[in-house]
C-alpha cells in the first residue's frame, strides 16, 4: 500500500523554540515535497527534494530526505508566529502520481 | 502573473445535477492534476494529465471525469454529484511531474 504518514498531527510550540516534523512513507521514492497551507488558503510549495541526502533551507525551515529510511524531516528553528500554518509532505511513488500526508497543524505561541 | 485559476470558488448544488469546475494555468505547464482535501485525510489525487489528450486516474477517481483538450485548461466534471463528493478541491500544475507545483485557490463544493 502506498502511504505517507506525518507526525505529529498537531504541534503547539513557543516562539524561539526548535522542533521537527516527520514524514514517513511506505515504499521506495526519491521525490518528496513539502507544502504550507494557511487557514482558508491554497497550498504553497516550500521544498522539492529529489535525491537521497538532499537538504534544503529557506529562512527558519530546513528539509531533508533520507530515502533509505523512507523519511523526510522539516526542521523549524527559532519559531516565530508567522510560521503558524499546516504543513504537508507529499511523495511521488510512480513518477507521476502524488500521495500526501494528513498534514501537521503548527501553532506558534508568543 | 503566473497563476492557476479555478472557478467557481464556492458552489452549492443538488445531488445528480452535473457540474464542471474549471482550471486554467498561464505557465505553459505540461502536468496538471486535481485533488480533493478532506479533514483528517490530507489531499488525495483524483486525476492527472501529463499533456494534451493524456489523462490518467489518481487515487480517488470514482465519480469524476476530466478532459485536457488544450494545454492550459483541465476541467473537472462531476456528472452526477453525490453528498460524499462534498469537499475542497484544488487544481495544480507543474512544468513536469517532478517539478514544483502551483496550486489554484480552491473550490469549496457542497452537494445536498
Amino acid at each position: 500500500e502506498l502511504k505517507v504518514e506525518q507526525n505529529p498531527l498537531f504541534l503547539s510550540m513557543q516562539e524561539g523554540k526548535n522542533y521537527t516534523i516527520y514524514c514517513n512513507y511506505s515504499t521506495t521514492s526519491d521525490r518528496l515535497y513539502w507544502y504550507r497551507q494557511d487557514p482558508g488558503k491554497s497550498l504553497e510549495s516550500l521544498f522539492v527534494l529529489l535525491s537521497n541526502g538532499a537538504v534544503k533551507q529557506e529562512g527558519r525551515l530546513m528539509a531533508s530526505l533520507d530515502t533509505k529510511a523512507r523519511l523526510s524531516t522539516l526542521h523549524i528553528t527559532a519559531a516565530v508566529h508567522d510560521l503558524s500554518a499546516t504543513y504537508f509532505c507529499a511523495v511521488d511513488f510512480t513518477g507521476n502520481q502524488f500521495y500526501f500526508g494528513t498534514g501537521t497543524s503548527l501553532t506558534v505561541i508568543p | 502573473e503566473a497563476q492557476v485559476t479555478q472557478n467557481p470558488r464556492y458552489l452549492i448544488t443538488v445531488t445528480g445535477k452535473k457540474l464542471t469546475v474549471t482550471c486554467s494555468q498561464n505557465m505553459n505547464h505540461e502536468y496538471m492534476s486535481w485533488y480533493r482535501q478532506d479533514p483528517g485525510l490530507g489531499l488525495r489525487q483524483i486525476y492527472y494529465s501529463m499533456n494534451v489528450e493524456v489523462t490518467d486516474k489518481g487515487d480517488v477517481p470514482e465519480g469524476y471525469k476530466v478532459s485536457r483538450k488544450e494545454k492550459r485548461n483541465f476541467p473537472l466534471i462531476l456528472e452526477s454529484p453525490s453528498p460524499n463528493q462534498t469537499s475542497l478541491y484544488f487544481c495544480a500544475s507543474s512544468l513536469f511531474p517532478g517539478a514544483e507545483a502551483f496550486f489554484g485557490q480552491g473550490t469549496r463544493l457542497t452537494v445536498v
